[in-house]
């Protein structure tokens, strides 16, 4: 089983902040099969990167996912008020699939 | 529009029994795999088990192998998963999630849709 680590528990940035998040996973991700959800209290996650690097639909580019193998990055470039929230990567590319811990995105 | 509605949460004893069913629209259920994916009080995502597009390929984690059961009815468009011998542990929000793609391999698929959530406790 890949186990993922997302070290920063929290992060405490501004509005306008740049916010990089890590993921690392224990074992190499095949063909880059890692996804990134937002999640907010009391609601379901959203899907926001899949193939490291791909947004889904809807999302704002701000929103930007890279890395490969073992280091994946979650990028926001300016943070806006309704991105302070957790954020959780998943792996899929073999089985089982396994998210991370999270990391939550605090208003300093 | 995509959406995906959950019901059948509710308190259980140790031990017990409960059905989850996920009523879905707006996509063609039958040509994409759907999973179940938990969240405890307080705690991260959890995958629980996924079904293949056509119900003949299910996969489990092993914390709940033996004790759910996946299944999915393409007539209805609606996913269930049967829950017995209920523990402590199983007390989480219980998500459907829909496959990002048809075809998810052994199992494992990033997730495009998800429902509200139904909660289960488990407790005496």
């Amino acid at each position: 089983e890949i186990v993922l680590t997302q070290s920063q528990g929290t992060l405490s940035l501004s509005p306008g902040e740049r916010a990089t998040l890590s993921c690392r996973a224990s074992q190499s991700v095949s063909s880059s099969y890692l996804a990134w959800y937002q999640q907010n209290p009391g609601q379901a996650p959203r899907l926001l990167i899949y193939g490291a690097s791909n947004r889904a639909t809807g999302i704002p580019d701000r929103f930007s996912g890279s890395g490969s193998g073992t280091d994946f990055t979650l990028t926001i470039s300016r943070l806006e008020p309704e991105d302070f929230a957790v954020y959780y990567c998943q792996q899929y590319g073999s089985s089982p699939l396994t998210f991370g811990g999270g990391t939550k995105v605090e208003i300093k | 529009e995509v959406q995906l509605l959950e019901s059948g949460g509710g308190l259980v004893q140790p031990g017990g029994s409960l059905r989850l069913s996920c009523a879905a629209s707006g996509f063609t259920f039958s040509t994409y795999a759907l999973s179940w994916v938990r969240q405890a009080p307080g705690k991260g995502l959890e995958w629980v088990s996924t079904v293949s597009d056509n119900g003949g390929s299910t996969y489990y984690a092993d914390s709940v192998k033996g004790r759910l059961t996946i299944s999915r009815d393409n007539s209805k468009n609606t996913l269930f998963l049967q829950l017995n011998s209920l523990r402590v542990e199983d007390t989480a929000v219980y998500y459907c999630a829909k496959g990002k793609s048809g075809y998810c391999s052994g199992g494992s698929c990033s997730f495009d849709y998800w429902g509200q959530g139904t909660l289960v406790t488990v407790s005496s």
